[in-house]
């Protein structure tokens, strides 16, 4: 089946700071993959996804990339915010039925004002 | 429109003790799901089902059972709980949209439950 591996946290930054959070991934062909994010006390909600290569998801600022030549999902936020606390989980589907996703093991990015 | 609503949200049982997790949502999605989440493990899905009737074992599904008699609801069973348990639990549920094989789940509030 498919797997995902993503960067350990914690993340601490500034507001304003510039963020990255990696994730790559081992597949058979060329699954959608996504970014969850999980805000204290709540559940998972989606963030973006990309269901091609070369195909930019983007949403609340943050960005991520699919990259098939180097099978990563890296999410990108040019500025983050005090809000943008959380834990973040990249994912793909279990396998090429599609029917369960895999999740990483999430990060945690704490923002400081 | 609810979306995925979890019932109850805190539990705590004893050793032993069986207890049902109901999980329904209101968007006629045929996938549901149940996870659970611990701390450095991410989720792991336990059991999980792609119509009414039917279910399937994901990657953690002992000491668990589900039952989805119904399109809307999704039910998680401790039959005798064990502290191993002790986790937050996640129901969620998805459509599926063929063409370019992409899918969200929504996820529940969750349910966190302690087994002492």
């Amino acid at each position: 089946g498919n797997s995902v591996t993503q960067m350990e946290g914690p993340v601490t930054l500034s507001e304003e700071a510039f963020l990255t959070i990696n994730c790559t991934y081992t597949a058979t062909g060329y699954p959608s993959l996504f970014w969850y994010v999980q805000y204290p006390g709540e559940g998972l909600q989606l963030l973006l996804k990309a269901t091609k290569a070369d195909d930019k998801g983007s949403n609340k600022g943050f960005e991520a990339t699919y990259r098939k030549e180097t099978t990563s999902f890296h999410l990108e936020k040019g500025s983050v915010q005090v809000s943008d606390s959380a834990v973040y989980f990249c994912a793909l589907p279990a396998n090429q039925a599609g029917t369960a996703l895999i999740f990483g093991k999430g990060t945690t990015l704490s923002v400081s004002s | 429109n609810a979306g995925v609503t979890q019932t109850p949200k805190f539990r705590v049982l004893k050793t032993g003790q069986s207890m049902t997790l109901l999980c329904a949502q209101d968007m006629n999605h045929e996938y549901m799901y149940w996870y659970r989440q611990d701390p450095g493990m991410g989720l792991r899905l336990i059991h999980y089902s792609v119509g009414e009737g039917t279910t399937a074992k994901g990657e953690v599904p002992d000491g668990y059972n589900v039952s989805r008699l119904k399109k809307q609801n999704f039910l998680l069973g401790l039959e005798s709980a064990a502290p191993s348990q002790t986790s937050v639990y996640f129901c969620a549920s998805s459509y599926y949209s063929g063409q370019d094989l992409s899918y969200e789940q929504y996820f529940g509030p969750g349910t966190r439950l302690t087994v002492t």
